[in-house]
């Protein structure tokens, strides 16, 4: 059975600063990992890394995967309040296995 | 731009008595995934379709639940009886086929089920 954890479950910073969010997994075949941003509502889709794509990067978010270690990490620097959110890891191809999620608080 | 559309956004029911969500995914998606989310944790796979196939409900609890997409387009999530631990987000994606070689889900934007 597939399992993802991410590290921290919560974390709270003053904006300008820089986070980084982590994720590790066990899977039996791996073949990509999401990161979703999640406010109070659905899941949106940020980045999606696989074995031919282990660097993605967006404005001040990036993300990069180790499929040696079996981990991600997300990256977002100069955060906004607007970047306050839950952030989910998942992995999988068809059906994807969610990692508990990141809290992230930014205040001004 | 196209989006999943879910209704309701909110349901609260009693226990014991039956409820059900409406999903229409991306026009042109042919795989519909339904799961469920409680608070403080990761969305879980309850049901996933592909047209109008099963192809995987391991998940699903099937004495209370049941999914179906009839027409391999929207799809309807039913829960009889509603018990108090079913309290949840209930959260409705769909993709592409995968063999076009993306696996990103689009979700739409829930329905949230408060069972007392």
């Amino acid at each position: 059975e597939d399992k993802v954890v991410q590290s921290p479950l919560s974390l709270v910073v003053h904006e300008g600063d820089t986070v980084t969010l982590n994720c590790s997994y066990e899977v039996t075949n791996f073949r990509s990992l999401l990161w979703y941003k999640q406010e109070k509502k659905a899941p949106t889709f940020l980045f999606m890394l696989t074995s031919s794509g282990i660097e993605k990067k967006s404005g001040r978010l990036s993300s990069i995967l180790d499929k040696k270690e079996l981990f991600s990490i997300l990256n977002i620097t100069a955060t906004q309040t607007g970047d306050s959110a839950i952030y989910l890891c998942a992995v999988g191809y068809g059906k994807l296995t969610f990692g508990q999620g990141t809290i992230l608080t930014v205040h001004p | 731009e196209a989006e999943v559309a879910q209704s309701p956004r909110y349901k609260i029911t009693e226990k014991s008595q039956a409820v059900a969500f409406w999903c229409d995914p991306i026009s042109g998606h042919a795989t519909l995934y339904w799961y469920r989310q409680i608070l403080g944790q990761g969305p879980e796979l309850l049901v996933q379709f592909q047209d109008e196939s099963v192809v995987d409900d391991s998940q699903l609890p099937k004495d209370r639940f049941s999914a179906e997409r009839l027409k391999g387009v929207d799809s309807t999530l039913k829960i009889q009886p509603a018990e108090l631990g079913d309290s949840a987000m209930y959260l409705c994606a769909s993709s592409i086929p995968r063999d076009r070689g993306t696996n990103e889900q689009f979700f739409g934007p829930g329905t949230r089920l408060t069972v007392l």
